[in-house]
């Protein structure tokens, strides 16, 4: 079974405030890390698939970051809003590409 | 408009009664998957199939069982082999290809009395 950990594992923010949150995942045999986004009552909805090293992505006031030699991934959120309130979960797939394991989450909580 | 159903979305059992949970997508994709999620966890992979008739164990199959007889349905037994089945279960489908995206359904909520 991978080892894909995300930190931490809840976080309440101001709303207009920044922040920011990890998942680390095995460098070695590295194909993709995706990120999704879990609102509550809803599905998670898919928000990066992230393939190469340096990369960085962005959806509106949201981008995530790779670095695959070591084996980690950071998601911004910029200006939050209430609406950014969701469980934020990343997923790394095995080297076959036919399952995705995923981290345990990061619960985030906008304070109006 | 397309997309994963499952149902029921709420499901009672009582101990020692099978289950099954059903989950059908019109996106035609290839790949279906079945996870659990419990409090505090991550989403733990239960089965996969990658094509029809064909499937596969993922980390936590035991006390499960899956059929994939048409591309469109991948319906989840619980049985009452399985210890703990209390949970939520997300069902989602991919392409399968390239970069493999998971599409997943409204979930599942299993408690057993």
């Amino acid at each position: 079974i991978l080892n894909v950990e995300q930190s931490p594992q809840s976080l309440h923010v101001q709303e207009g405030d920044s922040t920011n949150f990890t998942c680390s995942f095995p460098s070695s045999n590295f194909y993709a890390l995706h990120w999704y986004r879990w609102e509550t009552a809803k599905s998670p909805e898919a928000l990066f698939v992230m393939t190469l090293n340096g990369d960085e992505k962005k959806k509106g006031r949201i981008s995530a970051t790779l670095n695959t030699k070591e084996g980690y991934s950071y998601l911004y959120i910029k200006g939050s809003q209430p609406e950014d309130s969701a469980t934020y979960l990343c997923a790394f797939p095995n080297f076959g590409n036919e399952k995705l394991t995923f981290g345990t989450g990061t619960r985030l909580t906008i304070i109006p | 408009d397309g997309g994963i159903t499952q149902s029921p979305k709420y499901l009672f059992r009582k101990e020692g009664q099978n289950v099954t949970l059903s989950c059908e997508q019109n996106l035609n994709h290839d790949a279906m998957y079945w996870y659990r999620q419990d409090p505090g966890q991550g989403l733990r992979l239960i089965y996969y199939s990658q094509i029809v008739n064909d499937f596969q164990k993922g980390d936590i199959a035991e006390g499960y069982s899956v059929s994939r007889e048409k591309k469109e349905s991948f319906p989840l037994t619980v049985t009452s082999a399985q210890k703990n089945p209390t949970a939520f279960y997300l069902c989602a489908s991919s392409t399968q290809s390239g970069a493999n995206v998971l599409t997943f359904g409204a979930g599942s909520r299993l408690t057993v009395l």
